[in-house]
């Protein structure tokens, strides 16, 4: 199993259409939640840190659910510009080797 | 602050040939990694450094070496390239304590092609 999974996707939506992604994580040490974006053939971007009690930025909200292992992120109202591949990182603070990419979720907005 | 600053953008190498990907960052931070990512998949951990003076091996070391004799500055050295190194390279630097809660953030990449 990996340590950090996600659905690979191709999620294709609708501009305006709400979506949602989940990752697991395997390891319950885990501390830290990061989702970051990136776009074809670009460095990864942090687009949110994830907090325990779950936290929105503009259209963008992300949940943790600690006892079952997973992360969320909702995109409402979703752009053209939301186009990329989400990556879900997860951590452990005590150890700067443990920072653990997920494979990404592709997400593509149609006009 | 102009963040992480990878060099070269591009390069291409031609099997055997060694070569430098530099990375520097002006954040001050401990933490800089360095990965690569192949063409539709994910990061992998090349080798990482928590401090000047002190590195570590990732996930896929083989056929690459680093160094930290600065804070700000993490070189990775390609000594007899291989087709297998063709990739996209990123470094990243965070801010390291043991109660750390920050991201890392990246360099733009270094795209390389050994032919």
């Amino acid at each position: 199993r990996k340590e950090v999974e996600q659905d690979p996707g191709p999620f294709n939506v609708p501009e305006g259409a709400t979506v949602a992604f989940n990752c697991t994580y395997s390891n319950s040490a885990s501390q830290s939640f990061f989702w970051y974006r990136q776009d074809c053939r670009k460095e990864p971007k942090l687009l949110m840190s994830v907090y325990s009690s779950g936290n929105e930025d503009g259209r963008f909200t992300a949940q943790l659910n600690r006892a079952s292992q997973y992360i969320s992120l909702l995109i409402r109202d979703s752009k053209l510009s939301d186009s990329a591949t989400y990556l879900c990182v997860v951590s452990t603070y005590s150890s700067a080797s443990k920072i653990i990419f997920g494979s990404g979720t592709r997400l593509s907005i149609r006009p | 602050n102009a963040g992480v600053t990878q060099t070269p953008k591009f390069r291409i190498l031609k099997i055997g040939q060694s070569m430098t990907l530099q990375c520097a960052q002006d954040m001050n931070h401990n933490y800089m990694y360095w990965y690569r990512q192949d063409p539709g998949m994910g990061l992998k951990l090349i080798y990482y450094s928590v401090g000047a003076g002190i590195t570590d091996k990732g996930e896929v070391p083989n056929g690459y070496n680093v160094s930290r004799s600065t804070t700000e500055d993490f070189p990775l050295r390609l000594e007899l390239a291989a087709p297998s190194q063709t990739s996209v390279y990123f470094c990243a630097s965070k801010e390291g304590t043991d109660y750390s809660n920050q991201p890392q953030h990246f360099g733009d990449g270094t795209r390389l092609s050994i032919l």
